[in-house]
């Protein structure tokens, strides 16, 4: 079937660590989003990627990473410069044709920092 | 600047309609998305409006008016499975674009 893959879906971090969050999709699609939400907030964009090789910043990038070496994959670092980085992380990707160009969500990734 | 409201939190009884409001101001517009979100999880894809207009889909319709900014989603025959949050979206570009979100809607059915 195909989707979208986040791991982990919980992770704990000391302050001062850098974390990755890994985000995979098998559909195909040609965009791919970082969004984060904290309770009462919404989502907010932290990075996105149209094509492989490309990114741009979101409204909220200060502190976090990402690379899109390859169409499927989109990780997204969260450094130790982020500093209220507890949330919940979306990734999503959108397929870039004709149309809505509907953004489909992975699961999610729980970060804590202790 | 980029602005999307909806209430915060909306009750109602199982069996009955609710209609979630969404007003919006921004730069551009090439679309309205109305996402479910239960606790924990992922949203999920609910409709979508470019024109103005309604665009039934079973239980759920929802409802465009651009010169207006606003959009409602309506929800029937409620059932206790939709307790959860609903999120209103645009996007303000052309083409394969990043949507903007609005805080959500939470709603609770009750018996």
């Amino acid at each position: 079937d195909g989707g979208i893959t986040q791991s982990p879906k919980y992770l704990f971090r000391k302050e001062g660590q850098n974390v990755t969050l890994s985000c995979e999709q098998n559909l195909n699609h040609d965009a791919m989003y970082w969004y984060r939400q904290d309770p009462g907030q919404g989502l907010r964009l932290i990075y996105y990627s149209q094509i492989v090789n490309d990114f741009q910043k979101g409204d909220i990038a200060e502190g976090y990473s990402v690379s899109r070496e390859k169409k499927e994959s989109f990780p997204l670092t969260v450094t130790s410069a982020q500093k209220n980085p507890t949330a919940f992380y979306l990734c999503a990707s959108s397929y870039g044709g004709s149309g809505a160009n509907v953004l489909t969500f992975g699961a999610g990734s729980r970060l804590t920092v202790l | 600047g980029q602005n999307i409201d909806q209430p915060t939190e909306m009750t109602a009884t199982e069996g009955a309609i609710v209609q979630i409001n969404c007003t919006y101001q921004t730069s551009g517009f090439n679309g309205l998305f109305w996402y479910q979100q239960h606790a924990g999880e992922a949203p999920t894809f609910l409709s979508y409006n470019v024109l103005d207009g309604l665009e039934e889909k079973g239980r759920f319709s929802s409802f465009l008016s651009r010169s207006k900014g606003y959009s409602y989603l309506l929800l029937k025959e409620l059932q206790m499975k939709d307790s959860a949050s609903y999120l209103c979206a645009v996007r303000d570009q052309t083409g394969n674009t990043p949507l903007v979100f609005g805080k959500g809607t939470r709603l609770s059915v009750i018996a």
